[in-house]
């Protein structure tokens, strides 16, 4: 069964922290993909990459990095941790022509910054 | 620019009796359409998508969704509900050439009443 595999599914950490979001996908997918989900707001795109040591801005960037050092690998970076980015963070990854493939998620992590 | 409105934040149905979910989209150029499903506290789950083939769409667990051009339409039916359907379901476009990502509508939570 392929999978998106999220490093931990409940996080909590303090103001200023840097916090890092592993994501990790086994199915030789090109492109990866970091949302956030809030109430009533949907999913929103943060960064995405279409290749290894590639990425791109999504809708959301700010207060927020990325790394793809190895395919299989997407990591999430707060650079200093705030409560506003207390969210749902969601992971996912397709093949080029997401379009026409479909997309996989991860189970998300629900973080907490208090 | 590309957007996705789901009309409709919260619908109610009881069970036995068919699902509307309505979605428009705006997109410059023919995308992709999907609609994902997200039961609690659990990650996303396609339950169809739309390509440019065949414009009504048979999706997972008796749902189906009619692509209509003209309206700028997705909408999102079943014509019978059951319990196990009650979850929040998501519109989402793809546009073509921004990398495969997704654009998410803001999510309509359907209730089933016994």
């Amino acid at each position: 069964d392929v999978k998106v595999t999220q490093s931990s599914r409940y996080l909590v950490k303090r103001t200023g922290e840097k916090v890092f979001l592993e994501c990790v996908q086994d199915m030789d997918h090109e492109n990866m993909f970091w949302y956030r989900q809030d109430p009533g707001l949907g999913l929103r795109l943060i960064y995405f990459s279409y290749d290894v040591k590639m990425k791109e801005k999504g809708d959301i960037p700010e207060g927020y990095s990325v790394s793809r050092e190895k395919k299989e690998r997407f990591s999430l970076i707060l650079e200093s941790a705030s409560t506003n980015q207390t969210s749902m963070y969601l992971c996912a990854s397709s093949f080029s022509q997401g379009g026409n493939y479909g997309y996989t998620f991860g189970s998300g992590t629900r973080l907490t910054v208090v | 620019a590309q957007s996705v409105t789901q009309l409709d934040s919260h619908v109610s149905v009881s069970e036995g009796t068919p699902v509307l979910l309505r979605c428009n989209y705006s997109s410059s150029y023919s995308p992709s359409l999907f609609w994902y499903v997200q039961h609690p506290n659990k990650g996303l789950q396609l339950l169809l998508k739309y390509t440019s083939a065949a414009t009504l769409v048979k999706g997972i667990n008796g749902f189906e969704a009619e692509f209509k051009k003209s309206e700028t339409s997705f909408h999102l039916t079943k014509p019978s509900a059951h319990m196990s359907d009650a979850a929040e379901y998501f519109c989402v476009v793809s546009p073509p050439y921004q990398g495969g990502k997704l654009i998410f509508g803001q999510g309509t939570e359907l209730s089933v009443k016994p």
